[in-house]
């Protein structure tokens, strides 16, 4: 059973950064790319970037280019995303997903963040 | 970046009527290897959205045969056949053909 399991929610301080994991089983890590999705309180889905597991290839919107980094650990099937130097506008709801070529099969739980002082 | 525009529904629906939501794209999705990059996700309250229909038309497994998706390059609609209260929810189209990849801004369904 494919699960994606994501770290927990974070409250951080303006300025600051927050690492998330998620945690992949139940398939071959290195196979697909993880994908990162941003929802803010009920708003949208947006997309940050992926990451090639097998070999740390990254791919981000530009928007998210100096905000967002995309790592992966092949040792202990996770992927990992930082923000930094966070704002009101990153407190949201952030979901890795498994994408096998042309859609997004699998999804985490989500990891809320909430950036306040 | 390619824009999606989705259509609202007239919510409430009934239950056991039909539903087409529909999503228009700034591009054509159409591949050259013949096969149209829009996915259609569901979002149930409070959980994280579910692949229903991806290539445009072809169904996910497990996915009921309630939902239907069709159009054309750049213009597309998700057809649920009598809706359920199960089936309420934002729903998300999404085109794949480029990055940065992109969504629609939801349709919302409510089930009377």
């Amino acid at each position: 059973e494919v699960l994606l399991q994501q770290s927990g929610a974070e409250l951080v301080r303006p300025g600051s950064s927050v690492k998330i994991s998620c945690k992949a089983s139940g398939y071959t890590f290195t196979d697909y790319y993880m994908h990162w999705v941003k929802q803010r309180p009920e708003q949208g889905l947006v997309w940050i970037g992926r990451i090639n597991p097998a070999n740390g290839n990254t791919v981000y919107a530009e928007k998210f280019k100096s905000k967002a980094t995309l790592t992966a650990d092949k040792s202990s099937n996770t992927a990992y995303m930082q923000l930094s130097s966070l704002t009101s506008e990153d407190t949201a709801t952030y979901f890795c997903t498994r994408g096998p070529g042309w859609y997004f099969d699998f999804w985490g739980p989500g990891t809320m963040v909430t950036v306040s002082s | 970046d390619i824009v999606m525009t989705q259509g609202a529904l007239p919510n409430p629906v009934p239950s056991g009527e039909s539903a087409s939501i529909t999503c228009q794209s700034s591009k054509s999705l159409l591949h050259s290897n013949g096969k149209t990059y829009l996915n259609w996700y569901l979002q149930r309250p409070g959980q994280s959205p579910q692949l229903l229909i991806y290539w445009m038309s072809t169904r996910a497994s497990g996915v009921s045969d309630r939902f239907s998706g069709s159009g054309s390059g750049t213009d597309f609609t998700l057809k649920i056949s009598s809706v359920e209260a199960e089936d309420v929810g934002v729903y998300y189209c999404q085109q794949f053909l480029e990055y940065p990849l992109t969504f629609g801004s939801g349709t919302k369904l409510e089930i009377k």
